[in-house]
């Protein structure tokens, strides 16, 4: 079993629209939570940060973690087709738990917003 | 600009040819790493290094070297490299290692191996 599961999508919606993304995870020592964006042909870029459990807003975005649940969102409010990328969830532990600058990440899941 | 550059961009070979990918940040961090990116893998960790001198295994190491000579460079070596090798390789850095330091990436290294 993975350690974190994401679903590989496709997810094609209309502007405008709600997104959510999730990812599921296992180990119950990851403490920060990170949503990564990837234009096609680019690196992943940083778009949200959480530490611990909550809700973080930033914009149109916000990232809730549920770690009784070991389940992580991204809500993409007013979605805009320059949106459109792949989404990857990451996640790393606590340094007192050996936790180095380690992400592990989800699949990614592809999202295309068309107009 | 504040940036993570590496070189080349595209790369092919064969079976067994020696190769070096290039990989170089501005941002004078303390932390650089190596991933690979595979479909419905995600990206996983090839090599990481805390600092000058100080380098690790991550959870892909077989079949990879690294070395950390200067803060800026971190190249990635594939002495003999194999088919299962082709992927699509990101270098990534940032200014500490602790978890919650925002790690930049670089815009990808796509190899195939023949």
């Amino acid at each position: 079993q993975k350690e974190v599961e994401q679903d590989p999508g496709p997810l094609s919606v209309p502007e405008g629209a709600i997104v959510s993304l999730n990812c599921t995870y296992s180990n119950s020592a990851f403490q920060y939570f990170m949503w990564y964006r990837q234009y096609s042909r680019k690196g992943p870029e940083l778009l949200m940060y959480t530490y611990s459990s909550g809700n973080k807003e930033d914009g149109r975005f916000t990232a809730q973690v549920d770690k009784s649940s070991k389940y992580i969102s991204l809500f993409i409010r007013d979605s805009q087709p320059s949106d459109s990328a792949t989404y990857l969830c990451a996640m790393s532990r606590s340094m007192f738990s050996g936790g180095y600058n380690k992400l592990i990440f989800g699949a990614g899941t592809r999202l295309a917003v068309h107009p | 600009e504040a940036q993570v550059t590496q070189n080349p961009r595209y790369l092919i070979t064969v079976t067994g040819k020696k190769l070096t990918v290039t990989c170089s940040q501005n941002m004078n961090h303390e932390y650089m790493s190596w991933y690979r990116q595979d479909p419905g893998l995600g990206l996983r960790q090839i090599y990481y290094s805390m600092n000058v001198e100080v380098t690790d295994k991550g959870d892909v190491p077989e079949g990879y070297k690294v070395s950390r000579k200067e803060k800026r460079n971190f190249p990635l070596i594939l002495e003999s490299p194999s088919p299962n090798q082709t992927s699509l390789y990101f270098c990534a850095s940032s200014l500490s290692g602790g978890p919650s330091y925002e790690q930049y990436f670089g815009p990808g290294t796509r190899l195939t191996v023949t």
